[in-house]
């Protein structure tokens, strides 16, 4: 089945730029979307990326994605302290359908 | 705005028991799941369904059940709960076709002794 990787911790200076990467196995993943988790709270969705995009850029964040290389990456511009939370890359292979995750990448931001 | 409700956030069982989770979405969505969050393991996908009284196996079935009699409702039921049980359930539901997020409740942490 779909497998998704993640590195499990980023520590980031507040101000600095964060990039947390994903990769997937399964070529016909065509919705990849990024989560954000708080502490103690549910999944919010941060942004997502159809499989026939290479990039999107939406305030502070810019979505890369490289679909010959199944590599997915989350760059946040400017990190501040209320970025500190865990970040989940998850592929769909249909819209609305199941998400397959990462194992999510915990994001420390120094002030 | 969509709200998916899970019934309790803190939950203490015995082994053995047969546990129920209760998760209600309030906008008409079709599709709903059940996840379990652990550490470093992500989002692991346990059943989900696709319409009422519909429900499919996901990735780690075993030694759970749901039942979705009505649309707005998705109950997870542990049989016979066991210690390797013990996780972050997190219910979602989304709409068919549409590009955007599948919603999340706030989750139930279970513990079982």
């Amino acid at each position: 089945g779909e497998d998704v990787e993640q590195s499990l911790f980023l520590s980031v200076r507040e101000g600095d730029s964060s990039v947390i990467n994903c990769t997937y196995t399964d070529s016909s993943s065509t919705y990849l979307y990024w989560y954000k988790q708080e502490p103690g709270a549910g999944l919010q969705l941060l942004t997502y990326i159809f499989s026939n995009m290479d990039m999107k850029q939406d305030q502070r964040l810019t979505v890369l994605l490289n679909k010959k290389d199944k590599h997915l990456s989350l760059r946040i511009a400017d990190t501040q302290t209320g970025d500190s939370a865990i970040y989940f890359c998850a592929v769909s292979k249909a819209a609305g359908n199941k998400l397959t995750f990462g194992g999510g990448t915990r994001v420390l931001v120094k002030p | 705005d969509v709200k998916v409700t899970q019934s309790s956030r803190y939950l203490v069982k015995r082994t053995g028991e047969k546990v129920f989770l209760e998760c209600v979405q309030d906008m008409d969505h079709e599709n709903m799941f059940w996840y379990r969050q652990d550490p470093g393991l992500g989002l692991r996908l346990i059943y989900f369904s696709y319409d009422v009284k519909m429900k499919e196996k996901g990735d780690i079935p075993e030694g759970y059940s749901v039942s979705r009699e009505k649309k707005e409702r998705f109950s997870l039921i542990l049989e016979s709960a066991s210690t390797n049980q013990t996780s972050m359930y997190l219910c979602a539901s989304s709409l068919t076709g549409r590009t955007t997020e599948a919603f999340f409740g706030q989750g139930t942490r279970l513990t079982v002794v």
